[in-house]
């Protein structure tokens, strides 16, 4: 079993959708966890960031950790096809051996809204 | 402007050729990391390094290395060891390697294997 697990969809949406975009983990040693957007061809950006359970709101983006049940979600509200993006999710947890934290990421799910 | 530059965006390699992908970073962070992304795969790490001269292999470190001579370069060489390197290798780059430390992407290079 992989650490993380996110669907890669593709998913499509019609523009003015709600988006819900999902992790799941193993590892209850994740502490830290982000949201990252990648357009097509570019390098990621971190969009979200919340380390305890509950939500934390930017703008049309939710993102929601549920530590009890290691599952994690990003909402998208009234979505654009500006928000057509590859959609990472990641978590840091402290690598002993290196002494350092490491991110493990998810595999991705593709966003298309759809005009 | 900070940020994280890499080239070239575009690299085609011959089979049994080593390549040399350039990452340089003026953010002052003390942590670099090589990616490799391939479609359906997500970001595995290849190698990461917290310190000038001290670098650590990550999950598929088998046909590449690196050096970490001055704090704001990081270069990843692709060795003809590397059976199959096509792929989208993006570098990272952090302040620290606290928990709470944000990992910062470059815009990646795209290499292909002829």
């Amino acid at each position: 079993q992989k650490e993380v697990e996110q669907d890669p969809g593709p998913l499509s949406v019609p523009e003015g959708a709600i988006v819900s975009l999902n992790c799941t983990y193993s590892n209850s040693a994740f502490q830290y966890f982000m949201w990252y957007r990648q357009y097509s061809r570019k390098g990621p950006e971190l969009l979200m960031y919340t380390y305890s359970s509950g939500n934390k709101e930017d703008g049309r983006f939710t993102a929601q950790v549920d530590k009890s049940s290691k599952y994690i979600s990003l909402f998208i509200r009234d979505s654009q096809p500006s928000d057509s993006a590859t959609y990472l999710c990641a978590m840091s947890a402290r690598d002993s051996g290196a002494g350092s934290y490491q991110l493990t990421f998810g595999k991705g799910t593709k966003l298309s809204v759809i005009p | 402007d900070g940020g994280i530059t890499q080239s070239p965006k575009y690299l085609f390699r011959k089979e049994g050729q080593n390549v040399t992908l350039s990452c340089e970073q003026n953010l002052n962070h003390d942590a670099m990391y090589w990616y490799r992304q391939d479609p359906g795969q997500g970001l595995r790490l290849i190698y990461y390094s917290q310190i000038v001269n001290d670098f650590q292999k990550g999950d598929i470190a088998e046909g590449y290395s690196v050096s970490r001579e001055k704090k704001e370069s990081f270069p990843l060489t692709v060795t003809s060891a590397q059976k199959n390197p096509t792929a989208f290798y993006l570098c990272a780059s952090r302040i620290g390697t606290g928990l709470y430390n944000e990992q910062f992407f470059g815009p990646g290079t795209r290499l292909t294997v002829l």
